[in-house]
């Protein structure tokens, strides 16, 4: 079954203590990105990654690190975790061709940064 | 400022009506996605639109893209409760694979 997988679904953590949240597919696809959603702001694109060991900025990459180590996995990673990193996190993996049919979503990851 | 803007932000419609969300990019847009969202749930894929023109359905939903492409519509024939949670649009505005989303619709059915 193609999907994109998160871990943890659900983190609640203190400022300042460094965590990661992983994020896999199955699906062999070149493209894969992380959003943060909040309500009234929406989702907001955090890094993106165009293949392996090729990473980019999105529109609110600060405060997060990625890496792009394997095809299959993207990390999102955040060093000293802050009260305004509390938010509703996706990663999400398609082909990277334009046109491309379909953007898949994991579930997604609460996290709550006391 | 918003890249994409969609409207309205929210809509409440009885079942079996006809209704209508809205998709505006002051840029070109390089393929525009529609995502259904459950509320705090992940993203459910319904369409993609490229060309300009383009116009897909999907059961009682039909997406178009305006020939400028620059705005895309989502129509939803005879409503369901099923259909209510959260209408985004997401596109590339750039041709660069940075990826934009509406501020989302919020849909409610009321049987």
């Amino acid at each position: 079954e193609a999907q994109v997988t998160q871990n943890p679904r659900y983190l609640i953590t203190v400022t300042g203590k460094k965590l990661t949240v992983t994020c896999s597919q199955n699906m062999n696809h070149e493209y894969m990105s992380w959003y943060r959603q909040d309500p009234g702001l929406g989702l907001r694109q955090i890094y993106y990654s165009m293949n392996v060991e090729v990473t980019d900025k999105g529109d609110v990459p600060e405060g997060y690190k990625v890496s792009r180590k394997e095809k299959r996995n993207f990390p999102l990673i955040l060093e000293s975790p802050s009260p305004n990193q509390t938010s509703l996190y996706f990663c999400a993996s398609r082909f990277l061709s334009i046109g491309t049919d379909t953007q898949y979503f994991g579930p997604g990851t609460r996290l709550t940064v006391l | 400022s918003q890249e994409l803007e969609q409207s309205p932000q929210s809509l409440i419609v009885q079942e079996g009506k006809n209704l209508t969300i809205n998709c505006t990019s002051s840029k070109t847009l390089y393929g525009l996605y529609w995502y259904k969202q459950k509320y705090g749930e992940g993203l459910i894929f319904l369409m993609m639109l490229q060309k300009g023109g383009e116009e897909k359905s999907h059961e009682k939903i039909t997406a178009k893209l305006d020939e400028k492409k620059q705005q895309s519509s989502l129509h939803i024939t005879a409503s369901q409760p099923s259909h209510a949670g959260i209408y985004l649009c997401g596109a590339d505005l750039s041709g660069g694979n940075q990826f934009y989303f509406g501020t989302g619709t919020s849909l409610t059915v009321i049987p």
